[in-house]
């Protein structure tokens, strides 16, 4: 069985300072994982994945995540944000054979003041 | 992005009408899915196709059915909606069916169901 628990539903960050959106998960397989961004009123977009190659993945606009195998963690982290960077944010595990056990986590809203 | 486009983009019907949405696809991609978003559940599998008249259920299947008849064309059918099916609807693609494979997401249908 799978699951995926995003800790925190809404975080709130200034312009600059550093995020961190925290993901753990449960897997009976080799997971995949990862996560997607949706902006307001939007389809969700891939931010990056882990397939079990490396355990420090870096996404797009600079976000990454690292695998955590004895924490169960795959924690979303970017040094600096940006006003662009506030929507909701989605971890997913994944069965690595079959798209059709996909668990999402029940999103994170990441709000960035000024 | 990715060529996936949904129809209609929002919908307000009465309970115990039928009603159909569509995804359509221009990328040839072999895997299609029906997710829904509700507050505090992330995205849920209703079902997925793995090719031309070739599909399966997903984890909320209930009072849901879908066809596929056409590569880029997967429908969504309520046979009759209820109050519960209010909810938006993402469609998704991907060009394989495992786990480590990108999906990618359609704009979604917000559906209201009075």
């Amino acid at each position: 069985a799978q699951s995926v628990t995003q800790l925190d539903s809404h975080v709130s960050v200034s312009e600059g300072t550093p995020v961190l959106l925290r993901c753990n998960y449960s897997s009976s397989y080799s997971p995949s994982l990862f996560w997607y961004v949706q902006h307001p009123n939007k389809g969700l977009q891939l931010l990056l994945k882990y397939t079990s190659a490396a355990t420090l993945v870096k996404g797009i606009n600079g976000f990454e995540a690292e695998f955590k195998k004895s924490e169960t963690s795959f924690h979303l982290t970017k040094p600096s944000a940006h006003m662009s960077d506030a929507a909701e944010y989605f971890c997913v595990v994944s069965s690595y054979s079959s798209a059709s056990k996909i668990i999402f986590g029940s999103g994170t809203r990441l709000s960035i003041r000024p | 992005d990715a060529g996936i486009t949904q129809s209609p983009r929002h919908k307000v019907t009465e309970t115990g009408t039928p009603v159909t949405l569509r995804c359509h696809q221009t990328e040839n991609h072999r895997y299609m899915y029906w997710y829904r978003q509700d507050p505090g559940h992330g995205l849920r599998l209703i079902h997925y196709s793995y090719g031309v008249k070739d599909t399966d259920k997903g984890e909320v299947s209930d009072g849901y059915s879908v066809s596929r008849s056409k590569t880029e064309d997967f429908l969504l059918t309520l046979e009759s909606a209820t109050s519960s099916q209010t909810s938006v609807y993402f469609c998704a693609i991907s060009d394989g069916g495992q786990g480590v494979d990108t999906q990618y997401f359609g704009p979604g249908t917000r559906l209201t169901v009075l």
